[in-house]
């Protein structure tokens, strides 16, 4: 079965603290996501990456940063956390562009608390 | 800017009949992807149901279908026989094809299935 998993499902960390979010998938998907997901507002995207080393913005990326080292993993960087960053957030990935599954597969999310 | 919107944020629905949500969406585009999207109380986020703009038949999943109005832009879902596992975060989805598959999301859309 498809998997993408996220290393923590509860993270909590201080003001100021170097932050990093781990996903690992394991369908040798090429496109990769980090969005993030607040009530009222549904999900944004931050970053995504559709090669090894390669990474775009999203609509929020201020304040984050990404890293893709390997083609099944995707890690978002928050150099420096601050407490607007408290927030829901998930990683997904998908098949090349032009397949017939084009679609998101989800990891089970993130909450991260920046106290 | 594509943009999609979900009017209502929350919704209830007695076990056993049938509830639709709302979506529409904005784009220029003529060839596109729309995506129901559920996330239950273990926030993990499972497709419902895809459309595939260029097909003017509306998807179907068991219980769930959709009312697939391109020209009015409307992509809203039916849930047919309401199960109590139902209960979760609905947000429908856009993406235009070759968008290596970046999805725009909605705001999403609480059901709360009532036994």
């Amino acid at each position: 079965d498809v998997k993408v998993t996220q290393s923590s499902r509860y993270l909590v960390k201080r003001t100021g603290e170097k932050v990093f979010l781990e996903c690992v998938q394991d369908m040798d998907h090429e496109n990769m996501f980090w969005y993030r997901q607040d009530p009222g507002l549904g999900l944004r995207l931050i970053y995504f990456s559709y090669d090894v080393k390669m990474k775009e913005k999203g609509d929020i990326p201020e304040g984050y940063s990404v890293s893709r080292e390997k083609k099944e993993r995707f890690s978002l960087i928050l150099e420096s956390a601050s407490t607007n960053q408290t927030s829901m957030y998930l990683c997904a990935s998908s098949p090349p562009t032009g397949t017939t599954n084009e679609k998101l597969f989800f990891g089970s999310g993130t909450q991260l608390s920046v106290l | 800017a594509q943009t999609v919107t979900q009017s209502q944020p929350e919704m209830s629905v007695q076990e056993a009949e049938t509830v639709t949500l709302s979506c529409t969406y904005d784009t220029s585009e003529s060839n596109y992807y729309l995506f129901w999207y559920k996330q239950p109380p273990s926030r993990q986020m499972i497709l419902v149901i895809r459309q595939e703009a260029y097909k003017q038949q509306n998807a179907t999943e068991n219980r769930f279908s959709v009312n697939f109005q391109k020209a009015a832009k409307s992509f809203s879902l039916k849930i047919s026989d309401s199960q109590l596992g139902d209960t979760a975060m609905y947000f429908c989805a856009f993406n235009e094809r070759g968008s290596q598959g970046n999805l725009i999301f909605g705001k999403g859309t609480k059901l709360s299935v009532k036994p």
